[in-house]
Order: structure tokens, then sequence, then C-alpha cells
């Protein structure tokens, strides 16, 4: 089964700090994972993919297939980065379709 | 470009009622998803539309819950009769073919059945 699991629902830092979010994610065969957030009264949009390797607002996250994780790091946690973050996974079985974790609700204290 | 829009952006019904959200995808995005998100979880697929065909709706109370998309562009979800755990936010997104398997949403609506 295609399962993707973030252990923590809420994250609290303070500015500066350095911000790893964590997932884990069950699926037979390559996946494709992605990061997606939301800002506060904001929709809901696409932060990274494990595909392009790059770096977004100062996160990375790097596809970790012997422990099938995902994590999401950032080394300097900055105000603006307080926000809903939510680890998908692209199962490339049939109809493509996303499926995501629970997410975890960021805070940066300043 | 313009996003996604869905309206109405709330909606408050009582069980029994049944009650109708619209999406309008991004122009030229041929693949269009209804998600629906419960309190405190994650977005869960409920149907996804390949232009105007449905490509996966096994997640989609089909007793209750329909969809169509008949022009291949704007789409329609609607509950009949909705129950109290329809309570959620109910999200369009849309992509366009090929690209970088980035799918754009739209602001939501909002839905409370009482």
């Amino acid at each position: 089964a295609q399962r993707v699991t973030q252990p923590e629902k809420l994250l609290s830092v303070f500015k500066g700090a350095p911000v790893e979010l964590k997932c884990n994610y069950s699926y037979s065969g390559s996946p494709e994972l992605f990061w997606y957030v939301q800002y506060s009264r904001q929709r809901l949009q696409l932060l990274l993919r494990h595909i392009s390797r790059e770096s977004i607002k100062g996160f990375t996250a790097d596809l970790n297939k012997g422990e099938t994780s995902f994590h999401l790091k950032k080394p300097f946690a900055q105000e603006e980065d307080s926000a809903m973050y939510y680890c998908a996974l692209l199962s490339l079985q049939g109809a493509q379709k996303l499926v995501f974790g629970q997410g975890t609700r960021l805070t940066i204290n300043p | 470009e313009a996003g996604v829009a869905q309206s109405p952006r709330y909606k408050i019904i009582e069980k029994r009622q049944s009650v109708a959200f619209w999406c309008n995808p991004i122009s030229g995005h041929a693949t269009l998803y209804w998600y629906q998100q419960i309190l405190g979880q994650g977005p869960k697929l409920l149907i996804q539309f390949q232009n105007n065909g449905v490509v996966d709706d096994s997640q989609l109370p089909k007793d209750r819950f329909s969809a169509e998309r008949l022009k291949g562009v704007d789409s329609t979800l609607k509950i009949q009769p909705a129950k109290l755990e329809d309570s959620a936010v109910y999200l369009c997104a849309s992509r366009r073919t090929g690209g970088r398997n980035e799918q754009f949403f739209g602001p939501g609506t909002r839905l409370t059945v009482l």
C-alpha cells in the first residue's frame, strides 16, 4: 500500500535554528516525492520535488531509498517559513495520483 | 496565468441536503483533480479527470458523491445527500500534460454539514 507518514503534527523552532521536517513513505517501486506548503490564507503550492534536486527558499530534501525517507531541511529558519508542510508521493502505478501525508505545522518563533 | 478557481468558498448545509461545488482549472490543463481534506489530515484524492474522462475514482463514495467534467474544462462535484462526516475542505487542482508533474491547487471550498 502507498502511504506517507509525517510523524510530527506540530514543530516549533526559533528563528535562525535548523529545521527538519520528517517524511517517511511506503511504496513498491521508484517513487516521485514532493513537498507542498500552505502559508496562512494562501493555497497549497509546490515547494520542491526530489527529481529536481533543487533548493527552494533555502529548503532541500534528499530521497533516501534505504530508509524510505524524504526529510525536508533548512539550516537557518526564518519567520516567513511558518506554514503547513505536506509531504506527498506520486504513485506511478496506473493513474498517476498524489498521496499526501497528514502534514506538519511549522512555527518559527522570533 | 490565472490560477484554479473554485466556488463557493464556504457552504453550510444540514445533513441530508445536497450541495455542489464548481472548479475552473488553469487554461490548457488537461488533468483535473478533486480532493477532500478533513481537518487535521492531508488531502485525499476523490476523483481524477483526464480531459472529460475519469481516470481514477476509486476513493469516491459513489453512493452519494458524483462529479463531471462535460466539456473537458470546468468540473462540478456534488454530494447528495450530505452526511456529517462530509464536513471538510474540497480542493480542486489541475495539471498540464507532461512537464514537472506539478499540481496547481485552488483555494478550496469549506463545507460544514450540521
